[in-house]
């Protein structure tokens, strides 16, 4: 079992710009979110997709949407990339609720950084 | 204000000396609260997991205790190992009807064992 993986591992890019971040969830995952760290930051909830739709959303731009597949992969696009995109965005996947105990399996995250 | 705070904000100490973190929050009641460890730059991996109504979990070194009463968890640490270098974050689960979940992550500590 791979866990979560994305892809890539590092990008950059230029304001104004924009850029899809991807990734595939845990083997039997259904549930994919996405966060935001900034440097020396916690993660910050961007959204969660299930389904293949959009179940919540954090407080983050319209810039920034995404988008599920039947597979259960999902893409992250940030469309006018500012310099406080620059961060490390963070994919994590959990199964069909299983109780409270469930947990987010975390990727290894995409170092994105703006210039 | 965070719902999830975590002390102190950075830590030293020598390899082979105990620690011990500390979180404090407000989100209650909740699902699950869990101790996540994250290397520079990588994705947070899940040490322990609490539910609502435990007190203590184990996971070799890393012992995580619970006090629903002053809403306080901590994280201890023994016998500490340079590989134990990482930023330290506790999460707060909250899951509703349709599971739906709400995820507060704290603000970290980032420990540093020196030889």
């Amino acid at each position: 079992d791979a866990g979560v993986t994305q892809s890539p591992t590092h990008l950059i890019k230029t304001r104004g710009q924009q850029v899809t971040l991807r990734c595939s969830p845990k083997s039997g995952h259904d549930t994919v979110s996405w966060y935001q760290q900034a440097l020396g930051q916690g993660p910050q909830f961007i959204f969660q997709y299930y389904e293949e739709e959009e179940r919540q959303r954090g407080n983050f731009p319209d810039r920034f949407s995404g988008h599920q597949f039947p597979n259960y992969s999902s893409e992250l696009n940030v469309n006018a990339l500012l310099l406080g995109d620059s961060a490390l965005y963070l994919c994590a996947s959990r199964g069909p609720a299983s109780g409270s105990t469930d947990t987010q399996y975390f990727g290894p995250g995409t170092r994105l950084t703006v210039l | 204000k965070n719902q999830v705070e975590q002390s102190p904000q950075s830590l030293i100490i020598l390899e082979g000396k105990n620690c011990t973190l500390q979180c404090n929050y407000t989100v209650s009641p909740f699902s699950n609260l869990r101790w996540y460890k994250q290397d520079t730059g990588r994705g947070p991996v899940s040490l322990t997991i609490m539910t609502f109504s435990e007190n203590t979990k184990s996971n070799g070194r890393y012992t995580a205790t619970l006090d629903a009463d002053t809403k306080q968890s901590s994280l201890h640490i023994t016998a500490s190992q340079l590989s134990d270098s990482a930023s330290y974050i506790c999460v707060v689960t909250e899951v509703f009807s349709g599971g739906y979940q709400k995820v507060t992550f704290g603000t970290g500590t980032k420990l540093q064992v020196i030889p």
